[in-house]
């Protein structure tokens, strides 16, 4: 069964550098999705991406944070100055259209820890 | 958006019946209904997905009354592996949001 993977599984970084986490969509889905969650807490829309654009976005993806689907596979979540609260767990999701019955798939997830 | 409430946590012994409600009281004309598991460190994984009245699959049943304000998600006869966290959404197109979630815990 095809899924969503996400690389790496966990990153450890300093406050105020740059991360990229990646995520490699189901191949036919042409929707993709960043979700966040911070230990003990919900899961949080970050983003929604289509034809290389930004569908939506909420009040935490701010000028800190962009996306982008550099090739015809992957698409990254960048958090240019990291900081303490951007520790969680960082989800990748994808769907083939943005019809609501179509299914999100979700990663694995990516731990982001930052000291 | 539609936001959603849930109960935040239900125990349940194995074997038996859980159901647990989910109520979205400003849901949109397009909005489905659709129900996640979440395991500790894990995706949240698609359980069960609907519109109005009834969905049934291998796993669970949905109910959506007629002013779908509310759903129930329904698992029958539960074991200890279903011990997770059930996520109701409400939504279409390019924004979700997920509430706080129920964690239901099995016990033997």
């Amino acid at each position: 069964e095809p899924e969503v993977t996400q690389t790496p599984s966990h990153q450890v970084t300093q406050m105020g550098q740059e991360v990229i986490l990646r995520c490699v969509p189901i191949s036919n889905h042409l929707y993709f999705y960043w979700y966040r969650q911070i230990l003990g807490q919900k899961v949080e829309f970050l983003v929604s991406f289509y034809n290389n654009e930004i569908s939506e976005k909420s009040e935490i993806f701010d000028d800190q944070f962009s996306v982008e689907r550099p090739d015809g596979s992957n698409f990254t979540l960048k958090i240019r100055s990291t900081k303490l609260e951007d520790s969680a767990m960082y989800f990748c999701a994808s769907r083939v259209a943005p019809f609501s019955t179509d299914t999100q798939y979700f990663g694995p997830g990516t731990r982001l820890t930052v000291l | 958006l539609a936001k959603t409430t849930q109960p935040i946590s239900m125990d349940s012994y194995e074997g038996q019946e859980v159901n647990i409600t989910c109520s979205h009281n400003n849901i949109a004309t397009n909005d489905y209904i659709t129900w996640y598991q979440q395991f500790p460190s894990q995706g949240p994984r698609f359980i069960i997905q609907g519109y109005k009245t009834k969905v049934t699959n291998e796993v669970a049943s949905l109910f959506i009354p007629a002013d779908r304000k509310s759903s129930t998600l329904s698992l029958p006869r539960v074991s200890l592996s279903d011990t997770a966290v059930y996520y109701c959404l409400v939504g279409t197109g390019n924004q979700f949001y997920f509430g706080t979630g129920t964690s239901l815990t099995v016990i033997p």
